[in-house]
C-alpha cells in the first residue's frame, strides 16, 4: 500500500535556527514528490515539485530534496512568517497521497 | 491569472440536509481534483474528474457523494442527506494535464459544519 510518513509532527524553532522536516514514502511508482505549505483556514500552497533522486530545489530559505525513499525539506535562517504545516505527497496515478504534515512554529 | 475558486467558503447544514460545493478551475485547466481534510487527518482524494467525465472516484463513498464537472461551469460536489461525520474542509485542486506528474493547485476550501 501507497503510504507517506512525516516527521515530526510538530518542531519549534528558534528565528535563525536551521533545521530539516522529512517525509519518508513507499510506494509502487513513483511520479512526483510535491511540497505544499498550508496556512490556517487555507488550502495548501504548492512550493516544490520533484522528480527524481538525486534532485533539488530551492526558493528563498527553502530547498528540496529527494532519495528514492525520502524526500528532506531543509529551512535556512527562519522568519516567522516560516510559520506553517507542511505538507509532503507523493502522485503515483493521478492523485495525490498526503502525509499528515510537520507543524512549524518560529519563533522571534 | 485567478487560482482556483470555491465557494461557499464556509458552509452549514443540518442532519439531513444536502450540500452543494463548488468549484472553477484555473483559467486553461481541464482536470479537477477533490479533497476531504478531517480535522486533525491528512488531506485524503476523493474523486478526480475531466470536463463531463469522472476519472476516479476511488476515494468518494458509495453513497451520499457525488460529483460531476460539466462542459460549462464550476465543478459540484453534492453530499445528500449530511451526517455530522462528513463535517470537514474540502479542498478543489485543478492542473492542465494528466499522466504525467503535473501540479495540483489547490483552492482556499470549503468547511462543511454539520449541526
Amino acid at each position: 500500500e501507497d503510504q507517506v510518513t512525516q516527521s515530526p509532527e510538530a518542531l519549534r524553532l528558534q528565528e535563525g535556527e536551521s533545521s530539516s522536516l522529512n517525509c519518508s514514502y513507499t510506494v509502487s511508482g513513483l511520479r512526483g514528490l510535491f511540497w505544499y505549505r498550508q496556512d490556517p483556514g487555507k488550502g495548501p500552497e504548492f512550493l516544490f515539485t520533484l522528480y527524481s533522486a538525486g534532485e533539488e530545489k530551492e526558493k528563498e530559505r527553502l530547498k528540496a530534496t529527494l532519495t528514492k525513499k525520502e524526500s528532506f525539506l531543509h529551512i535556512t535562517a527562519p522568519k516567522p512568517e516560516d510559520s506553517a504545516t507542511y505538507l509532503c505527497a507523493v502522485q503515483t496515478t493521478d492523485k495525490l497521497i498526503f502525509g499528515t504534515g510537520t507543524r512549524l512554529q518560529v519563533f522571534p | 491569472n485567478a487560482g482556483v475558486m470555491q465557494n461557499p467558503r464556509h458552509l452549514v447544514r443540518r442532519r439531513g440536509q444536502e450540500a452543494r460545493l463548488r468549484c472553477s478551475p484555473m483559467k486553461g485547466h481541464s482536470h479537477v481534483y477533490w479533497y476531504r481534510q478531517l480535522p486533525e487527518e491528512g488531506l485524503k482524494f476523493m474523486v478526480y474528474l475531466q470536463k463531463e467525465n469522472i476519472i476516479d472516484e476511488s476515494g468518494m463513498p458509495k453513497e451520499r457523494f457525488s460529483a460531476e464537472f460539466p462542459k460549462e461551469g464550476p465543478s459540484i460536489l453534492r453530499i445528500q442527506q449530511v451526517v455530522r461525520g462528513d463535517s470537514a474542509a474540502y479542498f478543489c485542486a485543478s492542473s492542465p494535464l494528466a499522466g504525467v506528474a503535473d501540479t495540483q493547485y489547490f483552492g482556499p476550501g470549503t468547511r462543511l459544519t454539520v449541526l
